[in-house]
């Protein structure tokens, strides 16, 4: 157990609708990461909070959104949902000690589009 | 933009064989980390190598920050059937802008152990 938290494990909606991901990070971790993995392929970062502001952008499109609350958990909003975003969407979340920073994934949400 | 080149993409081994996995990269890295993935689950850490030239063992794995910190290998040594899964390799450096870290993941190894 990572100590990263995803609700929900499942999810299972149609297009054109809208979702949100959530996501608690380990206790003290103040980054949040979003990824999504499509079936057998890598991890494709989409974005990143750091206490609450957004840090970096990856290939998230413009249907997706994400927020960071103050009590640092993260939801990411999926919309106007295509079949093609269907995949498994992760959240990790580290901590940066002593110099060094460690990434720790959360148990993931299938998402699946019909 | 950074890549991170995993190889070999997958392996088909015997049981009680030893595996060998490496990602290489142009860019230089502060950490390296290796993950391993069960179907449908999060990427569980393994191992974190923090220094160049760095050789950290987690039971039977073992992995190598490489000396010139653009490189890196994971070993797993007498390989049983639990082993099998998705092995990625990640590249973490200090983001230019954000005072934050970012991570480059390489596209991953795929184990299949035969028993």
């Amino acid at each position: 157990d990572s100590g990263v938290t995803q609700t929900p494990k499942h999810l299972i909606t149609a297009t054109g609708q809208r979702v949100t991901l959530r996501c608690s990070p380990r206790s003290g971790d103040l980054s949040v990461y979003w990824y999504q993995q499509s079936l057998d392929q890598g991890l494709q970062f989409l974005i990143q909070y750091y206490n609450g502001e957004e840090r970096a952008k990856g290939n998230i499109l413009e249907r997706f959104s994400a927020q960071q609350f103050p009590d640092l958990h993260s939801e990411l909003n999926l919309s106007s949902l295509e079949l093609g975003d269907s995949a498994l969407y992760f959240c990790a979340s580290s901590v940066t000690s002593g110099g060094t920073d460690t990434q720790y994934f959360g148990p993931g949400t299938r998402l699946t589009v019909l | 933009g950074q890549q991170l080149n995993q190889s070999p993409q997958s392996m088909f081994i015997q049981e009680g064989e030893d595996v060998s996995m490496n990602c290489t990269s142009s860019s230089i890295f502060n950490t390296w980390l290796w993950y391993k993935q069960d179907p449908g689950e999060g990427p569980v850490l393994l191992i974190a190598l923090y220094k160049a030239g760095e050789l950290t063992s987690n039971g039977r794995l073992t992995a190598q920050f490489g000396i010139t910190r653009k490189d890196s290998f994971l070993n797993i040594s007498a390989s049983i059937p639990s082993d099998v899964g998705i092995y990625f390799c990640a590249g973490q450096l200090r983001a230019e802008n954000s005072g934050t870290y970012k991570y480059i993941f390489g596209t991953g190894t795929r184990l299949k152990v035969l028993a």
